[in-house]
């Protein structure tokens, strides 16, 4: 079975600073990846999704991007961030055959 | 329109007595499928049971059910015989084709000893 790993676990930055997440998976190939973010006391909003390197879909524009570098890596960036990125941000992979979604431990975001 | 609405924020229950926890979704394909998690606060998401929409019988997990009424689009989540450690929020979800998930906003379940 697959195990995600995201770090860092929780990230503290001043607004207009840059963001960069970083999700790895173990134990699958060629899985389909996914970015959600979840505001305090929300739930889960889908950011972006992966079906293979270098093919990126965004469902909600935004000031983040994403990009999957290697077909077990996906990295969540921001070049300014915002107050309103503040959050609980989720990586997940696609599980078979359902494509259930498996998540890592996720990394909690304060921008001040 | 929400593809996912869970009308119950907080739910209680007795610690051994069963509860229901409500979801209906918004689709108009055929061919989906439906997923409960549980997120303790600890922040990890647990997948907990899945529903596909061509599944003719009503999905079990131990002290987990589903109840699926296809023509009302909703999809409860049973939980029978209701422990402490049930004590988190729950989230009904969708897939869709194309391996899109919405989720919803969750219900916050609490376990009265």
């Amino acid at each position: 079975s697959q195990t995600i790993h995201q770090w860092p676990a929780t990230l503290v930055q001043p607004v207009g600073s840059p963001l960069s997440l970083e999700c790895t998976v173990e134990g699958t190939s060629n899985p389909n990846l996914y970015w959600y973010r979840q505001a305090a006391g929300r739930g889960l909003q889908l950011l972006f999704y992966s079906i293979g390197i270098d093919q990126i879909s965004s469902e909600v524009p935004q000031n983040l991007s994403a990009s999957r570098p290697q077909d077990r890596q996906f990295i969540l960036s921001s070049k300014k961030l915002l107050l309103s990125d503040s959050g609980f941000y989720l990586c997940a992979c696609g599980g078979l055959p359902l494509n259930e979604q498996f998540f890592g431990p996720g990394t909690r975001l304060t921008v001040l | 329109a929400q593809k996912i609405t869970q009308t119950q924020p907080g739910m209680f229950v007795q610690e051994k007595e069963a509860v229901t926890l409500d979801c209906t979704y918004d689709t108009s394909d055929p061919s989906y499928g439906l997923f409960w998690y549980k997120q303790p606060s600890s922040g990890e998401m647990i997948f907990l049971i899945y529903q596909g929409s061509y599944d003719q019988q009503n999905a079990t997990e131990g002290r987990y059910s589903l109840n699926f009424q296809k023509a009302r689009k909703s999809a409860n989540l049973v939980i029978s015989a209701s422990q402490l450690g049930d004590s988190a929020m729950y989230f009904c979800a969708m897939r869709e084709p194309g391996n899109q998930f919405y989720f919803g906003t969750g219900t916050s379940l609490t376990v009265i000893p």
